[in-house]
């Protein structure tokens, strides 16, 4: 069974740009998080998709959107990039048993923003 | 909002002691409590899990206990091993129970 899969593994872009990542979840799972890695601040929660629809929101500023399709792939945007956005974007999936189960990461999209 | 604290930052151990980190959390209604393992270049992966509903968990080396009384819960490595260095994440769900909300880590290095 394949993993999660994000896509592409690196970026860079310039301040003022905007960017978008994808995340292919593992097949049959319906639910897809994103979260931003930064040195010294963990794992800080964007939002979840179930179903297309985004049940869950963190406190991110509005430039951070996102989506997903009805195959459950999901894509994040960022838009007019600042340098403070550069950071490990990871994407999880989880499947259908439920919000207390294992979420399973993918290997992230490392962000440059120069 | 649910918040997770997590110490150490840092814990550094020789190979075959024990190490313990702790976590505490805000919000009661919580009821899942993941830990992560990290190791450099590399996607978390859950190392062990455990619900409210049950106050201690083992799995080989590895334990997790709860006290839902005191919003905490602890990751337990026994007989540590140079390949127990890592960054390991705990975690708990929000309220709304879609997502986790995650500690800020501990390093912890094992040397030989």
């Amino acid at each position: 069974k394949a993993g999660v899969t994000q896509t592409p593994r690196y970026l860079i872009k310039t301040r003022g740009q905007q960017v978008t990542l994808s995340c292919s979840p593992i097949s049959g799972h319906r639910s897809v998080s994103w979260y931003q890695q930064t040195p010294g601040q963990g794992l800080q929660f964007l939002f979840e998709y179930f179903s297309e629809t985004q049940r869950n929101k963190g406190n991110f500023p509005g430039r951070f959107s996102g989506r997903q399709f009805s195959n459950s792939r999901s894509e994040m945007n960022v838009s007019t990039l600042e340098l403070g956005d550069s950071a490990l974007y990871l994407c999880a999936s989880r499947g259908t048993g439920g919000s207390n189960t294992e979420a399973f990461f993918g290997q992230g999209t490392r962000l440059t923003v120069v | 909002g649910e918040n997770v604290e997590q110490h150490p930052s840092t814990l550094s151990v020789q190979e075959g002691d024990s190490a313990v980190i702790k976590c505490t959390y805000s919000d009661s209604a919580s009821n899942y409590f993941p830990w992560y393992k990290q190791e450099l270049g590399k996607r978390p992966q859950l190392i062990i899990d455990i619900r409210s509903n049950v106050g201690e968990k083992k799995d080989q080396r590895i334990a997790v206990t709860l006290n839902k009384t005191a919003k905490h819960f602890s990751l337990h490595i026994t007989e540590t091993q140079p390949e127990d260095s890592a960054v390991y994440f705990c975690a708990a769900n929000d309220q709304a129970g879609t997502a986790l909300i995650f500690g800020k880590g501990t390093t912890l290095s094992v040397s030989s």
